[in-house]
């Protein structure tokens, strides 16, 4: 069965650069979910979308955007970036946004900022 | 608010004994619950879920998870570990009155010894 894309893998950055995260969701997902993973942490809610509207919106910087395109899938711009924003950032797609819609992860993308 | 607190960040047990990871919740509105397995370097995978139907949740690879609302807890199982099952465990929430963000807790890696 078809999964979460998420792409890149694997991004270094130098500080004050800016990057860019995708994120494919499963076939008929309508919403995306963008989560932060520190180093040694647990995962921390950014940003979600739902039928290309923001949804919901958690502790992301507010040097970071994102949008859900005509096509459901998601890209997470980070600028400026800083030592701190080194992390694993996972996306996950579910169907509908309602409390309780499964939510199935992407292999994540790992940031290195240097 | 909703949170949930996994209340060992290690466990280790032998290879075909009983597993068991604890997770207490705490929330305003009857939530659903999840847990989630990440291998090293992996994405998050979806073990079970629990809302508001049957307290008893079948999960995969022989997990399962008992929602007790008296003791506001949703601990994990399993009658035998594998090998395969050494990984860190999130139990999540997400409230069931506004939007479907979820809440993780602070992990709890499972070791299995042979």
């Amino acid at each position: 069965a078809a999964g979460v894309i998420q792409s890149p893998r694997h991004l270094i950055k130098e500080k004050r650069e800016t990057a860019t995260l995708k994120c494919y969701p499963i076939p008929r997902h309508d919403t995306v979910y963008w989560y932060q993973q520190g180093p040694g942490q647990d995962p921390q809610f950014l940003i979600s979308f739902y039928e290309k509207m923001q949804s919901d919106k958690g502790s992301i910087p507010d040097r970071f955007s994102a949008q859900q395109f005509s096509d459901y899938h998601s890209e997470l711009n980070m600028s400026s970036l800083e030592l701190g924003d080194s992390a694993l950032y996972f996306c996950a797609s579910s169907l509908g946004e309602l409390a309780g819609a499964e939510q199935y992860f992407g292999p994540g993308t790992r940031l290195t900022v240097t | 608010a909703q949170s949930v607190t996994q209340l060992d960040s290690h466990v280790s047990v032998s290879e075909g004994t009983p597993v068991l990871l604890r997770c207490n919740y705490s929330s305003s509105y009857s939530p659903s619950l999840f847990w989630y397995v990440q291998h090293p370097n992996k994405g998050l995978q979806l073990l079970l879920k629990y809302t508001s139907a049957a307290t008893l949740v079948k999960g995969i690879n022989g997990f399962e998870a008992e929602f007790k609302k008296s003791e506001t807890s949703f601990h994990l199982t399993k009658p035998s570990a594998h090998m395969s099952d050494a990984a860190e465990y999130f139990c999540v929430v997400t409230p069931n009155n506004a939007g479907n963000m979820l809440t993780f807790g602070g992990g709890t890696r499972l070791m299995v010894k042979p």
